[in-house]
This record gives structure tokens, sequence and C-alpha cells, in this order.
């Protein structure tokens, strides 16, 4: 089973809101990601924890808050965001390194708006 | 910095033919290569990843890597209206996180 879920699948947020992304994995992957997408873009990776700890941080404006509960779940917090940050949310996972292979599964998204 | 450059599109294929998509990368240390199909307004599905030089095929899909000359194809058999999408060349380095993605090929399969 290659199965990454998402919920949810679309969110309307205004600029003052407080909502969060969740992800979750049974692959028993230890590598999981967040990555943004926009319209006609190919996605750009955001964050990525691995054995539930954050390895990378790709610059990512703090208005963004990553979690990483236990192995199977991913959050994605969202505080005081912007119009500009609408776009297709990607959650993804693989096995860590070293590991003898590294593919990513992505997760199916989800659309957020933010008005 | 692993750059990732795939063949401009749009690509425009009569149902039954050959789609032929190139991708070229930069480092030359990059170790794993996949292809995703995204569907417009859906997430990225991986089709294919290759590690090997040489030729791995999947179904109607066969890629294709030269890393001597840092090139990875994807050729897509008896093009099918269902193969309509945009397709995602993606490099990652040895134990390494960060997928490097070329901009993305549009197929577009004419019935």
């Amino acid at each position: 089973d290659t199965e990454v879920t998402q919920t949810p699948k679309h969110l309307v947020m205004g600029m003052t809101n407080k909502k969060s992304l969740k992800c979750e994995q049974h692959m028993g992957h230890r590598a999981m990601y967040w990555y943004k997408q926009k319209a006609k873009k190919p996605p750009e990776l955001m964050f990525v924890y691995s054995y539930e700890k954050l390895s990378i941080n790709e610059s990512v404006p703090s208005r963004f808050s990553p979690e990483c509960p236990n192995s199977s779940l991913l959050n994605l917090h969202l505080h005081a965001l912007q119009p500009e940050d609408s776009a297709l949310y990607l959650c993804a996972s693989s096995q860590a390194p070293p590991a003898s292979t590294d593919t990513q599964y992505f997760g199916p998204g989800t659309r957020l708006t933010v008005l | 910095q692993k750059e990732v450059e795939q063949n401009s599109g749009p690509l425009s294929v009569p149902e039954g033919a050959i789609a032929s998509l190139n991708c070229t990368y930069s480092d030359r240390g990059s170790q794993s290569f996949f292809w995703y199909r995204q569907y417009s307004g859906k997430s990225p599905e991986l089709i294919m990843f290759i590690y090997s030089n040489g030729d791995k095929e999947d179904g109607r899909f066969t890629a294709q890597l030269n890393k001597a000359s840092q090139y990875v194809s994807l050729l897509i058999r008896d093009s099918q209206p269902s193969d309509s999408a945009t397709y995602l060349c993606a490099v990652n380095g040895s134990n390494d996180y960060k997928l490097s993605f070329g901009a993305g090929t549009t197929v577009t399969v004419r019935a």
C-alpha cells in the first residue's frame, strides 16, 4: 500500500484564521515532507521531518508551523496567512536515509484558498 | 543546487503514437531519477523510478537513463487520451531528501 492521506481536501480561510492541515501514512516511512505547489509550477519543498525531527526548513515564513506528533502523522499549522499563500499543499513520505530506496509518495493534497 | 530541465511543451501526440519526454540534470552525483504524472488539479503520481544506466520498462512506459550524458527520458507507447497530463522529472542525490523537479512537460493525446 503506497497511500498517503491528507485532510481536508479543500480549505478556505481568512487572513486572521488559524487552521491545520493533516497528513497520515502507514507505510512505515520515517521521512515526511510538506510541499507547496502553485498552478503550472513544480512542487516546492517546505519542510522535511526525519525520524520525527525537523531536518530541513526551506526558509519558510513562520506563519507556517510544522509538527510531527509521531512517525505516521504530519501536521502543518497555518496562522495569519496571506492571499499569495493560496496553493496546493502536498504531503509526501519516503524511507529515510540510509535506505535502499528514496522514492517519495505524494498525498492527494489540500487546496488552500486565503481570502 | 541540482538543476533539472525538461523539454518544453506542450507535446501533442495522436492516440496510439509514442510520446517521448526528455530530462537533463546538472548534478553528476545524482543517484535516483523519477517520473511523476500529474493530472490537472491533482497531486503527482509516481509512474517510474530508475537508478541504473539503461532501460526500465513497466507496461507502456519505458524510462531510459544515461548518467554519462546526465540524461533521463520517458517513452509512453501506444499513447491513450488518459495519458494527457503533465509529466514531472525529479532527481535526487545520494542519501538526500531534496528532490529537484523539472518544470514539467504537458502532454496532450489527440483521439
